[in-house]
């Protein structure tokens, strides 16, 4: 199994700044994926994370809302753009082999 | 299109009592399925998952899943419900070939009562 760190665990940004999530795994792994859950709701996908390539969005996710970094196997940053309180939601990464394994999260609130 | 549809919003069980939460998947092939557990203000933690192979797995914390394809269900059952069981259950497809992307099910909230 990997572990997989995220930090920050948890936010507080006005509206109109920006915050990078980085997302850490102990081992190397091929695909890295970065999904928001949105209060009371289950998780949606927002983008596949490559190494060497540009990432791959979901329908309604943006690059230039949602940029993602990743500069190797086993690191992964996802930014959120000029914020909006829409934007407050917890941010959660998961890498792995045929199992997805989850970081616990960031709780991002934007006001 | 792949989707899952977690049927049942919200349970609530008698602490002692047995589990069932329901799963229903849409999908081309055989996918692969999982069941996640999410405290609160926690991230997810795997319970079981299935690749192939026996339709009845075995996960942690005393659940199981049955996969049944006719169905296209993968219902996740304990036998007996602890307090620490409430939490948040999601049911999740990996479809097969495309780098391991998952979607995931609305979730089930699940409440013990003492």
């Amino acid at each position: 199994s990997a572990v997989i760190s995220q930090k920050p665990s948890r936010d507080i940004c006005q509206r109109g700044t920006s915050l990078t999530i980085q997302c850490q795994v102990d081992s190397q792994v091929t695909m890295m994926f970065w999904y928001r859950q949105q209060p009371g709701q289950s998780l949606t996908l927002i983008a596949t994370a490559n190494q060497g390539s540009e990432a791959t969005y979901e329908s309604g996710f943006v690059i230039d809302k949602f940029p993602i970094s990743r500069p190797n196997l086993t690191f992964s940053t996802l930014t959120v753009s000029n914020m909006s309180p829409e934007d407050s939601s917890i941010y959660l990464c998961s890498g792995g082999g045929l199992e997805a394994f989850f970081g616990q999260g960031t709780r991002l609130t934007v006001v | 299109a792949q989707s899952v549809t977690q049927p049942d919003i919200h349970i609530t069980v008698s602490e002692g009592a047995s589990l069932e939460l329901r799963c229903n998947y849409s999908y081309g092939a055989t996918p692969y399925l999982f069941w996640y557990v999410q405290s609160p203000g926690q991230g997810l933690q795997l319970l079981l998952k299935y690749f192939s192979g026996d339709t009845l797995v075995q996960g942690i914390k005393g659940f199981e899943a049955e996969f049944k394809r006719s169905q296209s269900s993968f219902n996740l059952r304990k036998p007996s419900v602890h307090w620490s069981d409430a939490a948040e259950y999601f049911c999740a497809v990996g479809a097969r070939g495309t780098g391991n992307q998952f979607y995931f099910g609305t979730g089930t909230s699940l409440t013990v009562i003492p």
